[in-house]
């Protein structure tokens, strides 16, 4: 079956560098997307969406890209802070019956070293 | 404004038992989805709850079930509890619009162990 994936597990960078953190999806009907931060021991919490019919959009301190042509999705973190260490989920949403239902990989862990 | 809330925040049960969970959406919000969240692993959905009624279902066996309130808070149930249970049980909450891009807004989750 589709399904969105990561290609890193794992994202080690220096407090301060900027984080790239990628996601893969197969399903091309999924319009729209969300990137959430899940810090340990909470729920998923949103940071930015992004539909299809845009290919950047930008928030304070990350910025999404979505790339169609080739199914990609990436979320950019400026000047990374120790506070950001989460892992850090894509979900793609399927539009079914009028409701979104996102699915979600299996996340990246971005750990930031002061 | 309170967001989503669960409880309760851990839960312990064994094998064969029965468990009731549950969750006050944000304010504002009608629409309750549940997702389980096994250790290292995204959530997946479970179910999603509007107007008291079970919308949209995931890939759950009938051991898991639901209830929406009149109030939008809801229940999340489950029976005959195995061990792969065992998972951070999470409710998300959402306004049901037109055309249904909302996003979802999750609750702390519940954190489930079956020995």
């Amino acid at each position: 079956g589709e399904s969105v994936g990561l290609h890193l597990p794992t994202l080690s960078v220096q407090e301060g560098d900027n984080s790239i953190i990628n996601c893969a999806y197969s399903n091309s009907a999924s319009d729209y997307f969300i990137w959430y931060k899940q810090e340990s021991g909470k729920g998923p919490q949103f940071i930015i969406d992004i539909r299809s019919n845009m290919d950047k959009r930008q928030g304070q301190r990350v910025t999404v890209l979505l790339n169609k042509t080739v199914k990609h999705l990436s979320l950019q973190i400026a000047a990374t802070q120790p506070g950001d260490s989460a892992v850090y989920f894509c979900a793609e949403n399927l539009g079914t019956g009028g409701s979104y239902i996102p699915t979600f990989g299996r996340g990246t862990s971005l750990i930031v070293h002061p | 404004d309170a967001g989503v809330t669960q409880s309760p925040t851990h839960l312990i049960k064994t094998r064969g038992q029965q468990v009731t969970l549950r969750c006050s959406p944000k304010s504002g919000h009608d629409t309750v989805s549940w997702y389980q969240q096994a250790l290292g692993q995204g959530p997946q959905f479970i179910f999603q709850y509007y107007e008291e009624e079970e919308r949209q279902r995931g890939n759950f066996p009938d051991r898991f079930s639901g209830h929406q309130f009149p109030n939008y808070s809801s229940e999340l149930n489950v029976n005959a509890l195995l061990l792969g249970d065992s998972a951070l049980y999470l409710c998300a909450s959402s306004p049901m619009v037109a055309g249904g891009q909302e996003t979802q807004y999750f609750g702390p989750g519940t954190r489930l162990l079956v020995l």
